[in-house]
């Protein structure tokens, strides 16, 4: 069965600096989403990516926070920057259509900083 | 905005006992969904209910929607240990000429199984 693929699984990383998350969505599948989830929280939404461009994106994904799909099968989330308050698993999800289509989410990455 | 609202947070259950876990949202919304967390790992959705009325069931989880009343119910039936995880609702923000449909969760269940 196709599925969403992130990498990497865990990135520990100095405050201050900037990572980039990767995701390979499922590929006839037409909108990215980014979300995350702080240790033990629930499960909160950054963006959402559509032919090319952000769609929506929430409170939390700030100046700090961009999103890129460079070639046709990668997604990246950037996080210029870092802060502490950064650390969280970040999940990637993709969906076949828009309007509520089922989302399938990767494995996440932790992202640790230090 | 829209709200969810999941209760209990927690659930300590002995097995082969019944329970229901309770999912609120605030405003309209066609689509929800029931989505299982294992500790450190990705969220692996069990149910999407479409519609009032909706009732879906995969072995011993049994899910419902009442969009009227805003509430979706997930029903756990003589609970093995192995249904020990945390489960998420989650509503889309999606409505005719929105968005693209982001999901937003409650705060989870997190069940416990005992023997």
């Amino acid at each position: 069965e196709p599925e969403v693929t992130q990498t990497p699984s865990h990135q520990v990383t100095q405050m201050g600096q900037e990572v980039i998350l990767r995701c390979v969505p499922i590929s006839n599948h037409l909108y990215f989403y980014w979300y995350r989830q702080i240790l033990g929280q629930k499960v909160e939404f950054l963006v959402s990516f559509y032919n090319n461009e952000i769609s929506e994106k929430s409170e939390i994904f700030d100046d700090q926070f961009s999103v890129e799909r460079p070639d046709g099968s990668n997604f990246t989330l950037k996080i210029r920057s870092t802060k502490l308050e950064d650390s969280a698993m970040y999940f990637c999800a993709s969906s076949e259509g828009g309007g509520g289509q089922p989302q399938h989410f990767g494995d996440g990455t932790r992202l640790s900083i230090l | 905005e829209l709200k969810v609202e999941q209760n209990p947070l927690f659930l300590s259950m002995q097995e082969g006992k019944n329970y229901t876990i309770y999912c609120n949202y605030s405003t309209t919304s066609d689509r929800l969904y029931w989505y299982r967390q294992d500790p450190g790992k990705s969220l692996e959705s069990l149910f999407v209910l479409l519609s009032n009325g909706a009732v879906k069931q995969e072995g011993r989880l049994m899910a419902s929607l009442d969009t009227k009343a805003r509430l979706s119910t997930l029903h756990i039936t003589a609970a093995v240990h192995d249904l020990s995880a945390t489960y998420f609702c989650a509503v889309t923000s999606w409505n005719y000429g929105g968005s693209q449909g982001n999901l937003i969760f409650g705060k989870g269940t997190k069940l416990s199984v005992k023997p």
